[in-house]
């Protein structure tokens, strides 16, 4: 079974230009996630989708980044403008629909690291 | 919100011995605590995880011990081998917060020959 796929695995470019991260989870994993992992730190994370359904993105920032995952299935997070601290690992994980007392695995994927100039 | 403390950041040992890598969280809540290893260029992947209801769980050369009273939980590797070199991640998840994890800031485990 193939896990979690991402790309591009690497990414370079300078301050504010804009830039994109796919994500393809595991097939049936209804819920996906977008952690950003910063150099020498664990991940922290962006947003939550339960199938197409944004659940928790109180840690996105709304003003430079934006998320969608228009078919339930796999998803894509923009970065526009970029700035200089957005550089990190940024990780999708997926894992089944979860729900109230429920403790699903996150499986995540090998993640994008950008490098903002 | 939750926050959870790692310790210690950076930790070498001779191969075969044994491994302990601490962890606190602070909501007393939580309920749900897994441990992630982490290789150089990788993602984070699942090696064991306790729920708030068991103190101790085993799976080979790995435990996990979890002290509620306490919020502390610990993951114990014996036997260490070259490949257990990577870095070690503990989260908690919190009853109010779905299925968010919340990471501790990672331990770098080194394995020397």
């Amino acid at each position: 079974e193939a896990g979690v796929v991402q790309s591009p695995r690497y990414k370079i470019i300078e301050k504010k230009q804009p830039v994109a991260f796919w994500c393809n989870p595991i097939s049936g994993h209804n819920t996906l996630y977008w952690y950003r992992q910063n150099l020498g730190q664990g991940p922290e994370l962006l947003i939550r989708y339960e199938n197409e359904e944004a659940v928790d993105d109180s840690q996105l920032p709304k003003d430079r980044f934006s998320a969608e995952r228009l078919k339930g299935v796999d998803s894509t997070l923009k970065i526009q403008p970029a700035e200089l601290g957005d550089s990190a690992v940024y990780l999708c994980a997926s894992s089944p629909m979860t729900g109230a007392g429920l403790y699903n695995e996150q499986f995540f994927g090998p993640g994008t690291r950008l490098t903002v100039l | 919100g939750e926050n959870v403390e790692q310790h210690p950041s950076t930790l070498s040992v001779q191969e075969g011995d044994s491994a302990v890598i601490k962890c606190t969280y602070s909501d007393s809540a939580s309920n749900y605590f897994p441990w992630y290893k982490q290789e150089l260029g990788k993602g984070p992947q699942l090696i064991i995880d306790i729920r708030s209801n068991v103190g101790e769980k085993k799976d080979q050369r790995i435990a996990v011990t979890l002290n509620k009273t306490a919020k502390h939980f610990s993951l114990h590797i014996t036997e260490t081998q070259p490949e257990d070199s990577a870095v070690y991640f503990c989260a908690a998840r919190f009853t109010g917060g779905g299925n968010k994890l919340t990471f501790g800031t990672g331990t770098q485990l080194k394995v020397e020959l």
